[in-house]
């Protein structure tokens, strides 16, 4: 089973300019997560999905981060305009339905992002 | 409100030597309760979990028990190897409206051979 695939690994851009990190979670799982793990720290939620559904996202900067998960599958988070201190790394996870599971999270490689 | 509490590190031990890396947590209700672990360069993986007070969560030759009492969860192993070497999470789920998990700030560990 594949896990969760992210794209890009890894980005530089500079301050002001736009980018987007895209997700595609486990099959099946309906719960889709971003957060953001800033150097030493632990990942902080961003905002989670249910199905196509943004059902928290109260830690989302909205007047530079959106986000997006039209079809309930694959998500995309975009920053714009960057500003230096969005430089983090980017987790995606998701997690089955909770029927099936007990609310654990399988997270993806991230997105490195440095803002110059 | 609801928050978790990690052992400081870096934590740097000797191959085959004991580790400990305490969790507490405050919040309302009884959380499901999880250790994730980050290797270098990687994502985080699900190391073990308890989902009620006494459950043991182990998996690799770690463990933790919810200790409902302490509201605590901490992580240990009875001989640690050099590709134990990671940072280590500790993060109650809470579910409800919220579900979501709370992560601490990160316990990395160093083991030398």
């Amino acid at each position: 089973e594949a896990g969760v695939v992210q794209s890009p690994r890894y980005k530089i851009i500079e301050k002001k300019q736009p980018v987007a990190f895209w997700c595609n979670p486990i099959s099946g799982h309906n719960t889709l997560y971003w957060y953001r793990q800033n150097l030493g720290q632990g990942p902080e939620l961003l905002i989670r999905y249910e199905n196509e559904e943004a059902v928290d996202d109260s830690q989302l900067p909205k007047d530079r981060f959106s986000a997006e998960r039209l079809k309930g599958v694959d998500s995309t988070l975009k920053i714009q305009p960057a500003e230096l201190g969005d430089s983090a790394v980017y987790l995606c996870a998701s997690s089955p339905p909770p029927r099936l599971s007990t609310y654990e999270q399988y997270f993806g490689p991230g997105t490195r992002l440095t803002v110059t | 409100g609801n928050s978790v509490t990690q052992m400081e590190g870096p934590v740097t031990l000797s191959e085959e030597a004991f580790l400990t890396i305490n969790c507490t947590y405050t919040a309302t209700g009884y959380p499901s309760l999880f250790w994730y672990v980050q290797y270098p360069g990687e994502g985080l993986q699900l190391l073990l979990k308890a989902t009620k007070a006494d459950d043991k969560g182990s998996n690799k030759g770690f463990e933790a028990t919810y200790r409902k009492e302490t509201t605590s969860f901490h992580l240990e192993k009875g001989s640690v190897q050099v590709s134990d070497s990671a940072v280590y999470f500790c993060a109650p789920y809470l579910g409800g409206s919220q579900g979501n998990l709370i992560f601490g700030k990160g316990t990395k560990l160093s083991v030398k051979p």
